[in-house]
């Protein structure tokens, strides 16, 4: 696709329910990684894929948090049990591939709120 | 750890002021830093990247500087326009390899308004 496409856009959820956020990457593009931006708070990272290596997960805040990336493409990122502190802007970003120099690309995101 | 500092966290001027977004951040050590725009309930669109080994980068009315060794970075903006207000993040990304050598660190941000 032409930009990093992200769904569902808003997501409003029960405290205690599962949710899975997805994120398709530019096409062509190996590197994915997946942000979260809280209300006042900058950007945190979570977790970073490259290609088939295994994934850099030291972002995760708990593990209530998971993410997978099948096919070296689309990924899906878990938030288990919600809880209200979870309300957040989730952001996924792809690059062209693991050079650091490359510029980070990023998508419209997903409102996550937890009721 | 690094941190990265954007002051002022809001800033607000007339449409056509030239103006300066700084950012600093504690580590020089770091392989690129990069410059987001963000508009309201939007994602981040980047603007400029400088490498470690650059010292500007431009792209029409914006130009980006980096003085690595006193770890700052500015985004200048010539002759602003309404259309130029935005939040402005700066990132940087560390030196080196293994598990957080990917990530970027963001600063919160400057919140710009051009007023028209």
């Amino acid at each position: 696709g032409a930009g990093v496409s992200q769904s569902p856009s808003n997501k409003v959820t029960e405290k205690g329910k599962d949710v899975e956020l997805r994120c398709d990457p530019i096409s062509g593009h190996t590197a994915l990684y997946w942000y979260r931006q809280s209300l006042g708070q900058g950007l945190e990272f979570l977790i970073y894929f490259q290609g088939n290596s295994a994934p850099d997960k030291s972002g995760l805040p708990s593990d209530r948090f998971s993410a997978e990336r099948t096919g070296g493409s689309v990924s899906t990122l878990t938030i288990q049990r919600t809880q209200q502190e979870d309300s957040a802007v989730y952001l996924c970003a792809s690059s062209l591939n693991a050079g650091k120099g490359n510029t980070i690309y990023f998508g419209e995101g997903s409102w996550l709120t937890v009721v | 750890k690094q941190e990265v500092t954007q002051i002022p966290a809001a800033l607000s001027v007339p449409e056509g002021e030239n103006l300066v977004l700084n950012c600093s951040f504690t580590d020089s050590a770091i392989y690129n830093l990069q410059w987001f725009r963000q508009d309201p309930g939007k994602g981040l669109t980047s603007l400029l990247l400088i490498q470690s080994s650059q010292r500007e980068q431009t792209s029409g009315r914006l130009n980006a500087s980096l003085d690595k060794s006193s770890g700052r970075s500015t985004l200048y903006i010539a002759a602003s326009q309404p259309g130029d207000s935005a939040t402005y993040l700066c990132a940087v990304r560390p030196q080196g390899s293994g598990a957080g050598s990917y990530q970027l660190t963001f600063g919160k941000g400057t919140k710009l308004s051009v007023i028209p």
